[in-house]
C-alpha cells in the first residue's frame, strides 16, 4: 500500500504571495492532519480533518487554510507568505473510522519544504 | 497546556553501545505515545506506537515503555549501530473537545559513530 503523499516536495516563493500544498492519504485513511517544523519552534500542529470536515486547528493565523475533498486528499493553502513561514511542512494520515475518540497510530509523509525570500 | 520535554538533546555513542531516550509530558490524559525518527531534511518514520493502556511496545532492538502516571516514556536502542544516527522524536496524542492532534518534543539527535 502507497505511503501518504505530498506534493510539491521543494518550494520556493516571495513575501507576499500565497501557496496550495497538496496532500494524499495512505488509501482507506480518511484523517489527515498537517504539521509546521522549523527549527526554532520545532514541530507544531495546523489543522486535523476527518471526512472533509475541520476537526481541530492549531494556533496559526487565519492566513493558513485548508480542505479535505471527498477522496480523503487535503490542500493547505498560505496567503502573503511571510518570511517565518519558511519550513518543512508535514502531512500524516491516521485510519480512524470516525469524529469521536479514537487513538490510532499517525503516518507522515515525506514533507514540502517551503522557502519564503 | 501539554507540553513534551526529550532529553537529553544530542547524543553521540560508538557503535554497539545500548542507550535510552527519555521522553516526559506533563498531562497524564494522552490517548497515545509514538515514536519516531526523523532523517536529515525528510519525514517522520513511525518506529513504536504505545497506547495508553499498555506498558510497552518492542519492535526488533527498539523497546518503547510508558509510565502514564509520571508522564514518562523511554525509547532504549540495543547494540546501536552508525545507521541509527538520526533525530528521534516522541509525540503524545491527545483528543480534545475539538479533534486531535500530537504534541512533540524537541526531539534528540543521535549519532552513532563507527
Amino acid at each position: 500500500k502507497a505511503g501518504v503523499t505530498q506534493t510539491p516536495r521543494y518550494l520556493i516563493k516571495t513575501r507576499g504571495q500565497q501557496v496550495t500544498l497538496s496532500c494524499s492519504p495512505i488509501s482507506g485513511h480518511r484523517s489527515v492532519s498537517w504539521y509546521q517544523q522549523t527549527p526554532g519552534q520545532g514541530l507544531q500542529f495546523l489543522f486535523e480533518y476527518f471526512s472533509e470536515t475541520q476537526r481541530n486547528k492549531g494556533n496559526f493565523p487565519g492566513r493558513f487554510s485548508g480542505r479535505q475533498f471527498s477522496n480523503s486528499r487535503s490542500e493547505m493553502n498560505v496567503s502573503t507568505l511571510e518570511l517565518g513561514d519558511s519550513a518543512l511542512y508535514l502531512c500524516a494520515s491516521s485510519p480512524r473510522t470516525s469524529g469521536g475518540p479514537s487513538s490510532y497510530e499517525q503516518y507522515f509523509g515525506p514533507g514540502t519544504r517551503l522557502t519564503v525570500t | 497546556k501539554q507540553e513534551v520535554t526529550q532529553i537529553p538533546a544530542a547524543l553521540s555513542v560508538p557503535e554497539g553501545e545500548n542507550l535510552v531516550l527519555n521522553c516526559s509530558f506533563t498531562d497524564s490524559a494522552i490517548y497515545n505515545l509514538q515514536w519516531f525518527r526523523q532523517d536529515p531534511g525528510k519525514g517522520l518514520t513511525s518506529l513504536l506506537l504505545i497506547q495508553s493502556s499498555q506498558r510497552e511496545q518492542t519492535s526488533g532492538r527498539l523497546n518503547a515503555s510508558l509510565d502514564k502516571s509520571s508522564g514518562r516514556s523511554t525509547l532504549y536502542i540495543a547494540a546501536s549501530q552508525p545507521g541509527d544516527s538520526a533525530t528521534y522524536l516522541c509525540a503524545v496524542l491527545l483528543e480534545e473537545t475539538s479533534g486531535s492532534r500530537l504534541t512533540f518534543g524537541e526531539g534528540t539527535q543521535l549519532t552513532v559513530n563507527p
